[in-house]
Order: C-alpha cells, then sequence, then structure tokens
C-alpha cells in the first residue's frame, strides 16, 4: 500500500547549520508531496507542497525536490534558526482513489536546533 | 485569519468511560477529517466527511468510535468506552474539495 519513510530523529543541530531531513515513498497512484510542521502544542502546518515529479517546493527557507526516479522527497534548509525546531512530518496524497484528499503520513522528525 | 476549532484541548478520562470530541471546521470546506496521532507517530485518518457523508471510515473502530456530522458543518467524534490504548492526539482537518488540509490544534486524550 502507500507509505512515506522518513529518518528517525531526533535530529540536534546548531544554529546556522545544513539541515536534511530524507523522505521517501511508495504509491500506487501519482501522488502530491508534503512536508507538514507541528510546533510543540500547536496542530499541524502545511511547510511546502509539490504536486509532480521535480517540481520544487520552498517556503521560509525550506526546500524539497520531487524525485520520482527514487521516490523521495527530502527536506532541506541551508541554515537553521532556534526557531524550526518542530517535528515535521512527510505526507503524501494520491490523486484519484477512494479516499481523496487523504493524506498519509511519515512518523515525523523531531529537530531540536540550538543556539 | 480562519482557523478549525477544536475542544476539549486536553481530556483525561478513566477507561471505559465516554468521551466526546468537537470540531469547527473553516467557513465553506466541505471536507473534514479526524486524524489520531499517538505519541512519537504520525497522524492517521479515522474517518473523512463530504458534506455530511462519510468518505471513508475503514480504519475507525466501530466497536467503540462513532463520528457524525449532522448538518454538514460541525462534527463530533465519539469514544465509548475509551481503552488505555486510545491515548494519543485526536486531530480534526478541513479543506475545500481537493484542496490543502488545514488543522485545528488538536485534542490530547489520557486515558487512566
Amino acid at each position: 500500500g502507500d507509505s512515506v519513510t522518513q529518518m528517525e530523529g531526533p535530529v540536534t543541530l546548531s544554529e546556522e547549520a545544513f539541515l536534511t531531513i530524507n523522505c521517501t515513498y511508495t504509491a500506487t497512484g501519482y501522488p502530491s508531496l508534503f512536508w507538514y510542521v507541528q510546533y510543540p502544542g500547536e496542530g499541524l502546518q502545511l511547510l511546502l507542497k509539490a504536486t509532480k515529479a521535480d517540481d520544487k517546493g520552498s517556503n521560509k527557507g525550506f526546500e524539497a525536490t520531487y524525485r520520482k526516479e527514487t521516490t523521495s522527497f527530502h527536506l532541506e534548509k541551508g541554515s537553521v534558526q532556534v526557531s524550526d525546531s518542530a517535528v515535521y512530518f512527510c505526507a503524501l496524497k494520491i490523486r484519484g482513489g477512494g479516499s481523496q484528499g487523504n493524506l498519509i503520513f511519515g512518523k515525523g522528525t523531531k529537530l531540536s536546533v540550538k543556539p | 485569519e480562519a482557523e478549525v476549532a477544536q475542544s476539549p484541548r486536553y481530556k483525561i478520562t478513566e477507561k471505559s468511560q465516554a468521551v466526546a470530541f468537537w470540531c469547527d471546521p473553516i467557513s465553506g470546506h466541505a471536507t473534514l477529517y479526524w486524524y489520531r496521532q499517538i505519541l512519537g507517530q504520525g497522524p492517521e485518518l479515522l474517518v473523512q466527511f463530504q458534506d455530511e457523508s462519510v468518505v471513508d471510515d475503514s480504519q475507525l473502530p466501530k466497536d467503540r468510535f462513532s463520528a457524525e456530522r449532522l448538518k454538514g458543518v460541525d462534527s463530533t467524534l465519539k469514544i465509548q468506552p475509551a481503552e488505555l490504548g486510545d491515548s494519543a492526539m485526536y486531530l480534526c482537518a478541513s479543506s475545500l474539495s481537493w484542496g490543502e488540509l488545514f488543522f485545528g490544534e488538536g485534542s490530547r486524550l489520557t486515558v487512566l
């Protein structure tokens, strides 16, 4: 079935370090791919998305490129800040099918950024 | 800014008791979702509504969980009786059909 696998955390970085959180997926259809962020005590917020192969989603300095050949959607940021500390979820949504619009999430990666 | 409202934010209950969560989606959003997020894991869909109709409840444990959206606006998720394994965050989300999902802050349930 459709699934998302993302790197286990927690990830601890110093401020201004480079961030990569790996995400790979398995999908029977043609997925759209997403990264959501969950700050402490808050709900999930959409960080960025990509709807087709080779698309690059970007927001707040974060980027991810939809790689169909490697079925990946890795999240990157060149210089993290303390305020980026949160849990990051990779997710996919299959266009068409019975549960249209439903998101399938990875397990989440907790990022802690130290000053 | 429009938000998805959920209540209560926190609920502590004893096993075998009944518990209910409420969600008010963003106005005009036809699609409403209930997800369960167990600590350390990603959210998993429990039930999806399109207006007042259930689109997908295949992962809803129907022996103890029920969900309704009677007028196609707000929704209630009920658990009766609650079990220890039901301790989790219950997230509600809404969207325009095919659109971006907007999540509420969630209702954290602890079953003792």
